[in-house]
């Protein structure tokens, strides 16, 4: 079974511009969630989609946006982008969320640099 | 708001040493997860208790569900060197449907 995939993998923008991060997750997982992970913060918890509903939405301001497709895929925004916004943007996909074992498998990441 | 402690930050050991992190939280936990972290990887799954009370074993990997399911703790026994990494917790607070990660601790360990 493949992994979770993230793209791109390494990002170098300014600030003002947006970006869009992408995640595919392991096959029949329908719950995606995105985290912020940087030095300093340790993982900051963003949102998590299922079935292409935001169900959770953490700490982060209006600027982070999210959305999930018919087939599992979601996306992140990042619109205006902020020096502080450089992080590694982790996604996770797990079978359900609801009840039970809904470990999380994470992607290699999206290193986001912001000059 | 909804927090997870995790202590220490960061640990520094002798090959061969034990190793012990803490996790706690403020209000009472469904269950917890434990990930672990190698520089430059991703977080990876490692376990998750739900009893009041669970021990569970992976090898030299011990983890602890407390009593009042507020507290856990990740021991290893004898580390080496691949155990180096980051090693967090993640709570799902009852009542809610979200994972709240602590803030990890770092293990180095000197061969």
């Amino acid at each position: 079974k493949a992994g979770v995939t993230q793209t791109p993998r390494y990002l170098i923008k300014t600030r003002g511009q947006q970006v869009t991060l992408s995640c595919s997750p392991i096959s029949g997982h329908r719950s995606v969630s995105w985290y912020q992970q940087t030095p300093g913060q340790g993982l900051q918890f963003l949102f998590e989609y299922f079935s292409e509903t935001q169900r959770n939405k953490g700490n982060f301001p209006g600027r982070f946006s999210g959305r999930q497709f018919s087939n599992s895929r979601s996306e992140m925004n990042v619109s205006t982008l902020e020096l502080g916004d450089s992080a590694l943007y982790l996604c996770a996909s797990s079978f359900a969320v609801f009840r039970g074992s809904y470990e999380q498998y994470f992607g290699p990441g999206t290193r986001l640099t912001v000059t | 708001g909804q927090q997870v402690m995790q202590i220490p930050q960061y640990q520094h050991v002798q090959e061969g040493e034990d190793f012990t992190t803490y996790c706690n939280s403020s209000t009472t936990l469904s269950n917890i997860q434990w990930y672990k972290q190698r520089p430059g990887g991703h977080p990876v799954f490692l376990i998750q208790l739900v009893k009041s009370g669970e021990v569970k074993k992976q090898k030299r990997l011990t983890f602890q569900f407390g009593e009042a399911k507020k507290n856990s703790s990740l021991h290893i026994t004898a580390t080496q060197t691949t155990d180096v990494g980051t090693y967090f917790c993640a709570g799902k607070i009852q009542g809610a449907q979200k994972l709240v990660f602590g803030q990890g601790t770092r293990l180095t360990i000197n061969p």
